[in-house]
């Protein structure tokens, strides 16, 4: 158990609806990580926050977006759902914005 | 891209050791080298990390050769449940990716009883 809890573990929606996943990381963790899994394109960065701002970007669509709360909890919004947006999205947390990265279980979203 | 190239799939007897090597021929003075490895669909799991000197810890060794450009991931006895794709990750820690993960393809370990 690396510590980081991610909700919900599995989701199943359709085409054009919109979701948020939600990541709480590990206790004194202060950046938040999201990356995408899907089967063609393995595992890939889509946005760094640290302490509420964010840090980096990488391979993010404009169709989602994300947030680090005051609490340092995080969410991933993904809106115009396409169903080449199933993957597993998993969320990884670090102590500083360059540290090891901790990562949660994941959340598999399906759009059918 | 990926700045590592590793086997796409290697095998290994259960309770021997498995030696997962990994080439990073450009790597720069600044690079880390870090493995994880991903157990089915599970949140990569963090092993062990290095700069220039050889770590162990109690998952796994890391060998680093004297130029860097190549490094090996040893787990001592491997078990069944060691079965995972294995990835090794060179980055800048300070650098301007600030520190985000670029995952290759990896190599998968079967390892059988």
């Amino acid at each position: 158990d690396s510590g980081v809890t991610q909700t919900p573990k599995h989701l199943i929606t359709a085409t054009g609806q919109r979701v948020t996943l939600r990541c709480s990381p590990r206790s004194g963790d202060l950046s938040v990580y999201w990356y995408q899994q899907s089967l063609d394109q393995g595992l890939q960065f889509l946005i760094q926050y640290y302490n509420g701002e964010e840090r980096a970007k990488g391979n993010i669509l404009e169709r989602f977006s994300a947030q680090q709360f005051p609490d340092l909890h995080s969410e991933l919004n993904l809106s115009s759902l396409e169903l080449g947006d199933s993957a597993l999205y998993f969320c990884a947390s670090s102590v500083g914005g360059e540290d090891t990265q901790y990562f949660g279980p994941g959340t598999r979203l399906t759009v059918l | 891209d990926a700045k590592t190239t590793q086997p796409p799939s290697m095998d290994c007897a259960e309770g021997r050791a498995a030696n997962l090597p990994c080439n990073h021929s450009t790597i720069s003075g600044n690079e880390y080298v870090y493995w994880y490895r991903q157990i089915h669909s599970q949140g990569p799991q963090y092993i062990i990390h290095g700069l220039k000197n050889n770590e162990t810890n109690e998952m796994a060794s890391l060998i680093i050769t004297e130029d860097r450009k190549s490094s090996t991931l040893i787990l001592p006895h491997a078990t069944l449940r060691d079965t995972a794709v294995y990835y090794c990750i060179v980055i800048d820690r300070y650098g301007g990716s600030q520190g985000n993960l670029i995952f290759g393809k990896g190599t998968k370990l079967s390892v059988k009883p």
